[in-house]
């Protein structure tokens, strides 16, 4: 597509289900990035993907919060027993080849967790 | 532990008003400075990178300034239409990710 395509775009749940969000990259592009934006705060990274490498995961912030990437494309970040800490907007951004080309990120998922 | 610093956390300037906010930086070894627009709602809008000292970038009514400390996006002349969250960010060796500071909010009064 033509940009990076994030669904849903508002999720309201319970405290204690578990939710996905998913992120439709740009075609062709190989690394793959979640970030947290919590109100206030800056945006918090979370996970990397790049080709078929072992993702980096260390900005996870607890083992609550686990992503995969299918095929090199489509990515779902999963958050298990959702906490009220957990409400924030998931950024998901692409970024094509060279040194110098920026992120390109979607709208972004707007949990909130009641 | 790479940082970076964006001041002021807001900024209200009437029409026509130029100014410029700040973003510094602590980072091991620079593999770039990003710029990002995010207006309500929406995803951060990359702007610009630069890499090294000295460099300047333009865009519009924006120009992008990079020191060995710091960076200033300066803005000639504004309007409205420019109000958002001005983000800077920093990217390490590979841009494996970016390390973002919290953002300017700028308003711009007509």
């Amino acid at each position: 597509g033509a940009g990076v395509s994030q669904s849903p775009s508002n999720k309201v749940t319970e405290k204690g289900k578990d939710v996905e969000l998913r992120c439709d990259p740009i075609s062709g592009h190989t690394a793959l990035y979640w970030y947290r934006q919590s109100l206030g705060q800056g945006l918090e990274f979370l996970i990397y993907f790049q080709g078929n490498s072992a993702p980096d995961k260390s900005g996870l912030p607890s083992d609550r919060f686990s992503a995969e990437r299918t095929g090199g494309s489509v990515s779902t970040l999963t958050i298990q027993r959702t906490q009220q800490e957990d409400s924030a907007v998931y950024l998901c951004a692409s970024r094509g080849t060279g040194t110098g080309v920026g992120y390109t990120f979607g709208s972004g998922t707007r949990l909130t967790v009641v | 532990e790479d940082q970076v610093t964006q001041s002021p956390e807001a900024l209200r300037l009437q029409e026509g008003e130029s100014s410029s906010l700040n973003c510094s930086y602590t980072v091991s070894g620079l593999r770039g400075l990003f710029w990002y627009r995010q207006d309500p709602g929406k995803g951060p809008e990359f702007l610009f990178t630069l890499y090294s000292a000295g460099e300047e970038k333009e865009k519009e009514r924006l120009k992008a300034t990079l020191t060995k400390k710091e960076s200033f996006l300066h803005i000639t002349a504004p309007k409205p239409e420019d109000s958002a969250t001005y983000l800077c960010a920093v990217g390490n060796t590979g841009f494996q990710k970016l390390v973002f500071g919290t953002g300017t909010r700028l308003l711009v009064s007509p």
